[in-house]
């Protein structure tokens, strides 16, 4: 009865390949999230989809493409893996409301380490 | 200036102890608030919404100073599994609709027995 699933929950690679993320939830949710938290436990969005139309896009490398399959998915491709791109990265879905302040369900996270 | 500020700690306090952490942000515009909770090696969850009037939820109280553009977080009787990173969390709600959330870098608390 997983909320927010994503897969792999550990990724070690070499510098220069490409990976993908996977992020699924069943909260029946219309926008999904990626958040970057890096070494130093800061977490800061990256995109976000509402009905699988882009609505935050931060200043993000263009190595980095999102990809919303359906409302329940969004996944995160990334090109040419960089040292930098090291972090753990979340995915988080909620409601959009009018307001903004449904909360927000986080997966575990996928630990990435590029070698 | 960063758009959400806290100290970063560690806190270490007894079992028992009253601790309260503070956070301050920068986009006056700001309409919601909410203190999330981060365990080691796990997801952010969301502790508590953080309202203008002032609320609690048990051992936790939560404050807003709209014109300080301060928010505070007390927590009364801390037990050992309080212990996790307590991060201060801002929607400021730009242009509407877009549920961004700007998170602190948190604040590390350990309860000691």
């Amino acid at each position: 009865d997983t909320a927010v699933s994503q897969t792999p929950k550990y990724l070690v690679t070499q510098m220069g390949n490409d990976k993908s993320i996977k992020c699924e939830q069943n909260l029946g949710h219309d926008t999904m999230y990626w958040y970057k938290q890096d070494s130093k436990k800061f977490l800061k969005i990256m995109f976000s989809y509402n009905n699988k139309e882009l609505i935050i896009n931060e200043t993000v490398p263009n190595r980095f493409s999102p990809k919303s399959p359906d409302k329940a998915h969004l996944n995160l491709h990334i090109n040419s893996l960089e040292l930098g791109d090291s972090a753990v990265y979340f995915c988080a879905s909620s409601h959009r409301l009018a307001g903004g302040t449904d909360t927000q369900y986080f997966g575990p996270g996928t630990r990435l380490t590029v070698l | 200036r960063k758009e959400v500020e806290q100290d970063p700690g560690p806190f270490n306090v007894p079992e028992g102890a009253t601790v309260a952490f503070n956070c301050t942000y920068s986009n006056s515009a700001s309409q919601s608030f909410f203190w999330y909770r981060q365990d080691c090696r796990k997801e952010p969850k969301l502790l508590m919404s953080v309202y203008s009037s002032g609320n609690e939820d048990g051992r936790f109280t939560a404050q807003l100073n709209r014109a300080s553009q301060y928010i505070s977080l007390l927590i009364r009787d801390s037990k050992l599994s309080d212990s996790a990173t307590y991060l201060c969390v801002v929607n400021p709600n730009y242009g509407g609709a877009t549920n961004k959330l700007i998170f602190g870098t948190g604040t590390l608390l350990a309860v000691q027995p």
